[in-house]
């Protein structure tokens, strides 16, 4: 199957400072791109959905100016946590979808584990 | 009435068994459905995806469709400890690349040896 990544895919930062996280689809061309959240036993969360060369749309209740996403080619998109805090410590993880072949399936990156201290 | 609803379990099974999974839906206008399956502190993995109704088989999974019903299953037959896992039923309302798919909370699958 396709192959999503992600880096890091772990971090730890200090309250206040900003986390970028990037997503890549490795052997496939994606314009869109998904990011979820997931808290501890709860399901994945959409944050947004990333376009490539167009602004990212946010779910409500996602703040934009605070989870920067940018999807600068059909390959790569990032989410930047700023000023991050303790309550963003979360499983990040992004998705992708193969658009050249038959399936409606979107693959999912490993994931990135954020911890704010 | 959350989008997508499943059993949150955990559902236990002995080894060989199956086990069988299921999961609700509120959007008539849902075309997509998926499987995947989570390990503790992994991202999903994808098992299954069916579109129409009926039945979907794929080794020892079997997905099964019931639109009218605004139901969808997931059978595991021959079930192996390396089975236990978190299974995630998804929805996806169109077919196309732009929309996300909506999770359900996940059930807890145990297969005891």
């Amino acid at each position: 199957g396709a192959v999503v990544s992600q880096h890091p895919s772990w971090v730890i930062c200090k309250s206040g400072t900003s986390v970028k996280i990037e997503c890549r689809s490795l052997d496939f061309q994606a314009t869109t791109m998904f990011w979820y959240r997931q808290f501890p036993k709860q399901s994945l969360m959409l944050m947004a959905t990333s376009n490539e060369g167009s602004k990212a749309t946010y779910e409500q209740g996602v703040e934009k100016d605070k989870f920067l996403i940018n999807h600068a080619s059909l390959t790569l998109s990032t989410l930047t946590v700023t000023s991050a805090h303790p309550e963003d410590s979360s499983f990040y993880i992004c998705s992708a979808r193969d658009l050249s072949g038959s399936g409606r399936s979107r693959y999912f990156g490993p994931g990135t584990r954020l911890t704010v201290l | 009435q959350k989008e997508v609803e499943q059993n949150s379990g955990p559902l236990s099974v002995p080894e060989g068994a199956i086990a069988s999974l299921n999961c609700t839906y509120s959007d008539r206008g849902s075309q997509s459905f998926f499987w995947y399956r989570q390990y503790s502190g992994k991202s999903p993995e994808l098992i299954m995806s069916i579109y129409s109704n009926g039945d979907k088989e794929d080794g020892r999974f079997t997905a099964q469709l019931n639109k009218a019903s605004q139901y969808v299953s997931l059978l595991i037959r021959d079930s192996q400890p390396s089975d236990s896992a978190t299974y995630l039923c998804a929805v996806n309302r169109g077919d196309t690349g732009r929309r996300a798919l909506t999770f359900g909370s996940g059930t807890r699958l145990q297969v005891q040896p």
